[in-house]
């Protein structure tokens, strides 16, 4: 158990469809990152949040986006879903300072949800 | 960016033996961990081991930095041992996010 959970578990989209993924960080927590996993694939950074503020941003179009709210949990918006995005999404939780997780502390990952794009 | 590369990329054992897992990484790095991901999907946090050496119960792992490798041990592998293994990193200045290797599908048979 890390304490990072994710809604919902699993959802089946229709391609041109807008999906939002939910994830509430381990208390304490102040840093949320998202990550994509294709299938045999290791995750990939999408972006991560910190204080409500994007704070760093991987290799993702514009399509992809999200929010951070004050109680440190987290939305990953996907526009126009597209076949490819069909993926495992992660959320990430740690302890960090702006520059990303801090020096000792760990990251913990939900469980993930499950994204099939038809 | 940073390469990291596991090896070997699928392992099979039969319950009992022993393994070791290898995590090279292509630059320094202030955090690297190993992880399990189980058959649903969940990563499961096995070590947080920029450096040195650590041991919980069956499993151990050693990073050497100045030579840019990490390994993890499985002793006496059992059936939930099976999933996939990765290691990932961050490296100094991109602290943001952590970059994962391909993994290790490892299977142990009854």
């Amino acid at each position: 158990e890390t304490g990072v959970t994710q809604s919902p578990t699993h959802l089946i989209k229709t391609r041109g469809q807008q999906v939002t993924l939910r994830c509430s960080s381990q208390s304490g927590h102040n840093t949320v990152s998202w990550y994509q996993q294709a299938l045999g694939q290791g995750p990939q950074f999408i972006f991560q949040y910190y204080r409500e503020e994007e704070n760093g941003r991987g290799n993702f179009p514009p399509r992809f986006s999200g929010l951070q709210f004050p109680n440190y949990s987290s939305e990953l918006n996907v526009n126009a879903l597209e076949l490819d995005d069909s993926a495992l999404y992660l959320c990430a939780s740690s302890l960090g300072n702006g520059q990303g997780t801090s020096s000792g502390n760990t990251i913990y990952f939900g469980e993930g949800s499950w994204l099939t794009v038809v | 960016g940073i390469q990291v590369e596991q090896s070997p990329p699928d392992l099979i054992l039969q319950e009992g033996a022993n393994s070791t897992l290898r995590c090279n990484f292509s630059d320094s790095v202030n955090n690297l961990q190993w992880f399990h991901q189980n058959p649903w999907g969940q990563l499961i946090n096995l070590f947080y081991i920029p450096s040195g050496t650590k041991q919980n119960g069956r499993l151990s792992a050693t990073t050497v930095a100045t030579e840019r490798y990490s390994l993890l041990y499985i002793s006496s592998s059992q059936t939930t041992d099976s999933g996939v293994y990765f290691c990932a990193v961050t490296v100094s200045g991109s602290a943001r996010q952590l970059t994962f290797g391909s993994g290790t599908q490892l299977t142990v048979l009854p």
